[in-house]
Parts: structure tokens; sequence; C-alpha cells
């Protein structure tokens, strides 16, 4: 049973345009959807992340838009560079209990130059 | 350096054999988190400590996985009899619990392959 369903599972974008990752959610008690950004080699690093209380958030050239109604949220990236290539996962979580993470399965993003 | 530290890197075993992986968390967490990463797929869950008490246990983590973190500091994760199902990134992760919603800091994870 797959809590969080991500797409598209990879993503070629331009240097300079907009790249645009979808995820939604089964669970209804998840308040808090971070979005980590992994490079091969490395463990997952916080890269931007959001309540339900807000419908967007916005830092620097990411912004994650959440709709709450539709059980949706989603990470845009502004002005992708080729740095920004990696594999970004979504995840959720409940702020009851463990509080542990459940992930998408991953989007791997490259920013041609 | 005071990111989540975890050793060895890489491990690599033969089927059967018993493999233990060390994670060194950031000095003032509290809660240390183990997740295991296989190609292609997002981290899953395994297990969670907050301080030296272990909390919460996935069903993906069999009774070969035994997982401690004495004194509530540095925590290891034994795997006994490997097999090659086992073969995976092995991340560990930590927070320290300040009100909802923590943020978790991964470590770079160990990489066993069993053979």
């Amino acid at each position: 049973q797959q809590q969080v369903k991500q797409s598209p599972q990879s993503l070629i974008v331009q240097k300079g345009g907009i790249s645009i990752i979808n995820c939604a959610y089964e669970n209804t008690a998840f308040d808090y959807f971070p979005w980590y950004q992994q490079f091969p080699g490395k463990g997952p690093a916080l890269l931007i992340a959001i309540r339900p209380d807000v419908s967007e958030k916005k830092e620097g050239r990411f912004t994650i838009s959440f709709n709450k109604s539709a059980k949706q949220f989603s990470l845009h990236i502004m002005d992708s560079q080729p740095g920004d290539s990696a594999t970004y996962f979504c995840a959720a979580s409940m702020s009851t209990g463990s509080e542990k993470l459940v992930f998408g399965k991953g989007t791997k993003l490259t920013v041609n130059p | 350096d005071t990111g989540v530290s975890q050793d060895p890197r890489h491990k690599i075993t033969k089927r059967g054999q018993n493999v233990t992986f060390r994670c060194d968390p950031i000095s003032e967490h509290n809660r240390l988190y183990w997740y295991r990463q296989t190609l292609g797929q997002g981290p899953e869950f395994l297990t969670y400590f907050q301080n030296e008490a272990q909390l919460e246990k996935s069903r993906l983590l069999s009774d070969r996985f035994s997982a401690e973190r004495p004194k509530g500091s540095f925590s290891t994760l034994e795997i006994q009899r490997t097999e090659q199902g086992d073969s995976a990134m092995y991340l560990c992760a930590s927070s320290y619990l300040q009100g909802p919603n923590e943020k978790l800091f991964f470590g770079s994870g160990t990489q066993l392959s069993v053979l």
C-alpha cells in the first residue's frame, strides 16, 4: 500500500525552465509535507516543507503548492539549474506518535545546460 | 563535523553472514531513525528511538534485524544471517523534538551488498 504517490518518475528540463513534481496522499491524518533532495551517494536533505494550514510556501526558487481538498501537493523549481539535477522525494508524516516520514518513490530531475 | 555520521559507507558480505552498522547522530538530537532505501525507491521506515528507548518498529524489520541505542547517543543496526534481499542503502536520521513536525537530518547511508 503506497500512501504517497509521486509523479513523474523522471523529468528533463532545460536550464532556466520550470520543474514541476506532483504528489498525492491518501491518509488525511498527515499534517506535514516535506520535500527532500538527494544526490547520488548522499542521504536525502530537507529542501522545503509545508503544513496544510497554508496553500503555498516559497523559499527562493522552490515553491510548494498544497491542495488539501484534492490531497495533492507539488514542488515547483523556478529557473532550474544544472546543479538542481538530483532525485526529489515528497514525503508526509503525522505530528502524533513517531512522526515517521512516508516517502514517495522519487523523481529523477535532469536539468540540461 | 556536526552532521549525521554513518559507518561503514559500504559493506559487501556473503549470504548468511552477520553485519553491523553504526550511526552517530547530531549530538543534541534525541530522536534517531533507521530507514532502508532500495534502488529507485524512496526511503522506508524501519525503526526509531527517542533517547535510548526503541519506540516503534516497522513490519519490514524481521527478527533478523536488531537495533540498539545505548545511552541515547550512537545507534547500531545489526542484520543476522543476511539474505540477498537485504541489499539496500541503510539510512540513519536524527532530529530534536521541539514541537510538531520535526526536521529529520539524514546521514549518507551504508550501502549493503549481499552476495
